[in-house]
Formats: structure tokens, sequence, C-alpha cells
């Protein structure tokens, strides 16, 4: 069963704070996705990865892959309280449509 | 609207109870999931659907949990003889087509309440 760790697993920060969260596992996978997920409401996916290295950017988050694709980050630069919410990563194996979610990061942006 | 909905958004029965829930997914999407997911977990992966056939059941806990797609579109989940430990968010999500790199789009989810 492959397993993602996210850390922290709490972030409380002030707006306008740079924050970084992580996702490891020691499993290799084929794509990695991040989504956010509101109180009362369903993940919203914000990112797919595939590539090893890859990085991409949303405005003003970025999602990096680690080259071994067993890792992933999400940097977020200014964080404003419109950031606040629950940050989960989930990744499938080779053609698995499963997706394997880690726990997730539970980020507060405070005015 | 165009998203994925699901009914209801929270229910509440006792324990032995039989409960529905019932899962719309976006229109032209072939493929269907369900997750569960604990207070403070991340979703746990039920079962997938592609079309009207279960491809996979194999995260359903045990056989109290049933579900079905009969037209390819809509999908009810089943909870027989319900226990306080089934009680969780449960999610439902649609993608265009199976495959892990396809976009998965969630619903609000159903609160079920054991009591």
């Amino acid at each position: 069963t492959q397993l993602l760790e996210q850390s922290p697993q709490f972030l409380s920060i002030q707006e306008g704070e740079n924050l970084t969260v992580y996702c490891n596992s020691s499993s290799v996978f084929s794509s990695l996705q991040w989504y956010r997920q509101e109180p009362g409401e369903g993940p919203v996916l914000l990112v797919t990865v595939v590539t090893g290295g890859e990085v991409k950017k949303l405005k003003r988050l970025t999602f990096q892959f680690g080259d071994a694709r067993k890792d992933s980050s999400l940097h977020i630069t200014a964080a404003q309280p419109g950031d606040t919410g629950l940050y989960l990563c989930a990744a499938g194996g080779g053609s698995n449509y499963k997706l394997t979610f880690g726990k997730g990061t539970l980020l507060t942006v405070n005015p | 609207g165009a998203g994925v909905s699901q009914t209801p958004s929270n229910k509440v029965t006792e324990k032995g109870k039989y409960v529905e829930l019932r899962c719309d997914p976006i229109s032209g999407h072939t493929a269907l999931y369900w997750y569960r997911q604990s207070l403070g977990q991340g979703p746990e992966f039920l079962i997938y659907f592609q079309g009207t056939g279960a491809a996979d059941d194999s995260g359903l806990p045990n056989d109290r949990f049933f579900a079905v797609r009969p037209e390819g579109s809509v999908s009810t989940l089943k909870i027989q003889r319900t226990e306080r430990g089934d009680s969780a968010v449960y999610l439902c999500a649609s993608s265009l087509k199976g495959g892990s790199n396809q976009p998965q789009h969630f619903g609000d989810g159903t609160r079920l309440s054991i009591l």
C-alpha cells in the first residue's frame, strides 16, 4: 500500500508570510495531484505533476515534483486568508485510477 | 449546476439501519469513484466504476457496503446494518475517463452520522 506523509499537519501563519508544505513517500508515483479542501466541501484539484523535477506555478502557488517522483512540495508566496484550507496530496501509480491521499496539511492564514 | 451532486448532504440514522447515498456525476463522465473521509484524514478509496460496471471494489470495507451504477450515470452507495464506525463523510468524484492522471471532480459529500 502506498503511503503518503504530509507535513506539517497543522500550520498557522500571518497574512503575507511564505510557507512550504511537503508530501513524501517511499514509493514512486506516475503522477501526483494537489487538492485544496474547505470545510463542508469536496476537494478541488489544484494541479497534477507527472514528470520528475517538474515545477508548476499557479499564481502565488508553486508545485514541485521530486526528481525521483517520490515526493512533492507546495510553496505559497505572500499567503492570504483565502488560502486557508486543507491541502491534500494524492498519488496514483502506473495505470492505477485509484488515488491514495495523504492526511493533509491544515493551513490557517490569519489577517 | 454542472458539478458533481451528492444527496443527502447530511444523514443521521440509528445503528443497524440501512442507508443509501446518491451521486450524480458530471454529464458525460464515464468514470465514477466513491471515497470515505474520516475526521482528520484524507479521503480513502472505496470503489471505482467505469461505465456501469464496478471495475474495482477493493476499498469497500466489508460486505455491508455495496454500490451500483445501473445506467452508467447516477450511482448509489448502499450500507446495510450500519455501525457507529461507519460515521464519516462519503465523497463521490467523477472524471471524463479512468486513469490516475485524469482530474477527479468531487462533490461536497454526504456527512453520515450513526447514533
